[in-house]
């Protein structure tokens, strides 16, 4: 089945670091991806969608110079989270489809961010 | 506003018998639904889907039921095993399965031996 690898798996820094978190698709080619952020106990909320090759659409109220994301590939997306601050912390998780058919997202194991 | 509920945050249910897991949705626009497992630290897996234009799909254990005229999709899996608790995550979409999902809150299943 389709696989997505998402690194790191888990991350641990200080305030003001920037983070950047790789998701791909393994064996196939992702024309969009999705990065969700999940708090404790709670669902999954998307956060933004990108596709190949042009700019990411973000969900209201995520900011976009703090998140910052690139598809520069159709394997490959980039989160990266700048000036990491504390209230940051959580776990986000991408997902991927390919372009054929009606095929499901699939998943990524997701990145545990902890700001200290 | 959430358009996604699944108003049960946990189940129990003994092994080998019958699981149902509910979602209720609002926005009438859904045309794609899905159920999605994840367990601990992992992203979530997906299950099983329906279009709105069935009313069921079954996939070897698992079952989805979609009743539109109630806004009600559910999930059932019989039998149900040990390795089947986790945490039970219904998403809808506008548009099939290529677009954004809008998950619901989740529902921990407990299958006990």
């Amino acid at each position: 089945g389709a696989v997505v690898s998402q690194h790191p798996s888990w991350v641990i820094c200080k305030s003001g670091t920037s983070v950047k978190i790789e998701c791909r698709s393994l064996d196939f080619q992702a024309t969009t991806m999705f990065w969700y952020r999940q708090f404790p106990k709670q669902s999954l909320m998307l956060m933004a969608t990108s596709n190949e090759g042009s700019k990411a659409t973000y969900e209201q109220g995520v900011e976009k110079d703090k998140f910052l994301i690139n598809h520069a590939s159709l394997t490959l997306s980039t989160l990266t989270v700048t000036s990491a601050h504390p209230e940051d912390s959580s776990f986000y998780i991408c997902s991927a489809r390919g372009w054929t058919g009606d095929q499901p997202q699939h998943f990524g194991d997701g990145t545990r961010l902890s700001i200290l | 506003d959430q358009q996604v509920k699944q108003n049960s945050p946990s189940l129990s249910v003994q092994e080998g018998r019958i699981s149902i897991l509910n979602c209720d949705y609002t926005n009438s626009m859904f045309d794609y639904f899905l159920w999605y497992k994840k367990y601990p630290a992992e992203g979530p897996t997906f299950l099983i889907s329906i279009s709105s234009i069935k009313d069921k799909n079954e996939d070897g254990r698992f079952t989805v039921f979609l009743n539109k005229s109630a806004k009600h999709l559910s999930l059932h899996i019989v039998p149900s095993q040990p390795g089947d608790s986790a945490v039970y995550f219904c998403a809808a979409s506008v548009g099939g399965s290529a677009r954004q999902l809008t998950f619901g809150s989740g529902t921990q299943l407990t299958v006990l031996p």
